[in-house]
C-alpha cells in the first residue's frame, strides 16, 4: 500500500522565518506526483504546490517551494518568509499521473506561527 | 467561477437512518472523488468517478456505502444504516482530468457528518 509520512505532528515558527514540512513516502510506481494541501480550522483543503515525478526541476508557487529529492522519495515543502495567515494544517499527499489519480494523504503537520 | 459545492453542510443523524450527501463539482470537470476525514482515520480515499462510471470503489469501507454520479456532473454518497464510527467530514474533490497529467483536485467545503 502507498504510505505517506510526516514525521513532524506540530511545528511552532516565528513570523518572517521559513519553515521546512517535511514528508516522505513510498513507492514502486514509474510516474506519480506529489502534492502539498493547506487546511486552515475553517476547514477546505487549499491547493498549493504540485510535483510531478519526471519533473526536472523543483516546483515552486510564490512563497511555496518544494524540495524534491527523488532517491531519497521525499517532498519536503518549504515556505519562505512565513505569516500569520500561513497557521494551518498542512497535508503532503501522491497520487499516480496516469488514469485514476486518487489521493494518498500523510497525516499531516499542525503548524503555528507565532508572532 | 464557482467552486465544488456539497450540501448539506452539517447533517446531525440518529444511529440507524440512511444518508445522502451530494456534491456538485466544478462545471466540465471529468474526474471525481471522494475522501473521508476523521480524527482517528485521517484523510482516507473513498470513490472515484470518470464520467458516471466508478472505476476505483476500493475506498468503500463496508457494502453500506454506495455512490453514483449522473450526467457526468452531480454525485450522491449514500450511508446506509449509519454508524457511530460512521461520524466524519466527507470530502468531495474534482479535477480536469486529462489522461497522463496530473491536475489539481479542488475541494468543496465538506459535509460534517455526526452520527448520533
Amino acid at each position: 500500500a502507498q504510505k505517506i509520512t510526516q514525521t513532524q505532528p506540530g511545528m511552532f515558527v516565528q513570523e518572517k522565518e521559513a519553515v521546512t514540512l517535511d514528508c516522505t513516502y513510498d513507492t514502486s510506481d514509474p510516474s506519480y506526483g506529489l502534492f502539498w494541501y493547506k487546511q486552515p480550522s475553517s476547514g477546505e483543503m487549499i491547493f498549493l504546490i504540485y510535483q510531478g515525478s519526471y519533473d526536472q526541476q523543483n516546483a515552486t508557487e510564490g512563497r511555496y517551494s518544494l524540495n524534491f529529492q527523488k532517491a531519497r522519495k521525499s517532498a519536503n515543502l518549504v515556505i519562505s518568509a512565513s505569516q500569520l495567515g500561513d497557521s494551518a494544517m498542512y497535508f503532503c499527499a501522491k497520487c499516480l499521473v496516469f488514469g485514476n489519480e486518487k489521493l494518498t494523504f500523510g497525516t499531516g503537520t499542525r503548524l503555528t506561527i507565532i508572532p | 467561477g464557482a467552486g465544488v459545492s456539497q450540501s448539506p453542510s452539517n447533517k446531525v443523524t440518529e444511529k440507524g437512518k440512511d444518508v445522502e450527501l451530494r456534491c456538485d463539482p466544478i462545471s466540465g470537470h471529468t474526474a471525481l472523488y471522494w475522501y473521508r476525514q476523521s480524527l482517528g482515520q485521517g484523510l482516507e480515499f473513498l470513490i472515484y468517478f470518470q464520467g458516471n462510471s466508478a472505476p476505483d470503489k476500493s475506498g468503500l469501507p463496508s457494502d453500506r456505502f454506495s455512490a453514483e454520479r449522473t450526467g457526468g456532473s452531480v454525485s450522491t454518497l449514500t450511508i446506509q444504516r449509519t454508524q457511530q464510527e460512521d461520524s466524519a467530514v466527507y470530502l468531495c474533490a474534482s479535477s480536469l482530468n486529462p489522461q497522463g497529467l496530473s491536475d489539481e483536485q479542488y475541494f468543496g467545503p465538506g459535509t460534517r457528518l455526526t452520527v448520533t
